[in-house]
């Protein structure tokens, strides 16, 4: 158990469906991040949230809108996606200011499957 | 952030100390290296960071060289369970470092009994 939850663990979704995936920290970061991780590929940064506000885009089509309505809660909305997007999709959080730094702390991650 | 250098795959026999090699020629003088593991089809795991001085903890000891450009991951007595991708990063702290927790492609570590 990391302090990082991500709900829900397994997704399979059609092309034309909206679906959202959700994770939550209990453990009072400031930092925020979805990670995409497709089959034998490095982890790829998607998005980083930093104290609510969105701090990186790291180039990611807009079919993924990311939402973070505070500190502790972190959303990834999915809309017509392709099967190319099927992956497994981590969340993690760290503290990262200008006086405390800790290490990213990882969700198990929610397994996509888009047919 | 700088970037990192890693062999592509290492196996090691159980028991014995895996030595993981990282090499982060560019690094400056405010970035720490890092080092996480991921399971298969887990999330990534901390497992250590160091600035300069070479750090152990419960899990591992990093080696850090003098010049900085390069260190390694040590686990004393591998275990089945250490098999896994092992990923070197090299980040500044502070409130812009948070979107810099960048991955490259790891070590695949194999553990063989």
């Amino acid at each position: 158990e990391t302090g990082v939850t991500q709900t829900p663990r397994h997704l399979v979704m059609g092309m034309t469906n909206k679906k959202s995936l959700k994770c939550e920290q209990h453990l009072g970061h400031n930092a925020m991040y979805w990670y995409k991780q497709s089959a034998k590929k490095p982890l790829e940064l998607m998005f980083v949230y930093n104290f609510k506000e969105q701090t990186e885009n790291n180039s990611v089509p807009s079919r993924f809108s990311p939402e973070c309505p505070n500190s502790s809660h972190l959303f990834l909305h999915l809309h017509t996606l392709q099967p190319e997007d099927s992956a497994l999709y981590l969340c993690a959080s760290s503290q990262d200011d200008d006086i405390v730094n800790t290490e990213a702390f990882f969700g198990q991650g929610t397994r996509l499957t888009v047919v | 952030d700088a970037k990192t250098t890693q062999p592509t795959s290492m196996d090691c026999a159980e028991g014995r100390a895996a030595n993981l090699p990282c090499n982060h020629s560019t690094i400056s003088g405010n970035e720490y290296v890092y080092w996480y593991r991921q399971i298969h089809s887990q999330g990534p795991q901390y497992i250590i960071h160091g600035l300069k001085n070479n750090e152990t903890n419960e899990m591992a000891s990093l080696i850090i060289t003098e010049d900085r450009k390069s260190s390694t991951l040590i686990l004393p007595h591998a275990t089945l369970r250490d098999t896994a991708v092992y990923y070197c990063i090299v980040r500044s702290r502070g409130y812009s470092s948070a979107s810099k927790i960048i991955f490259g492609s790891g070590t695949r570590l194999s553990i063989r009994p």
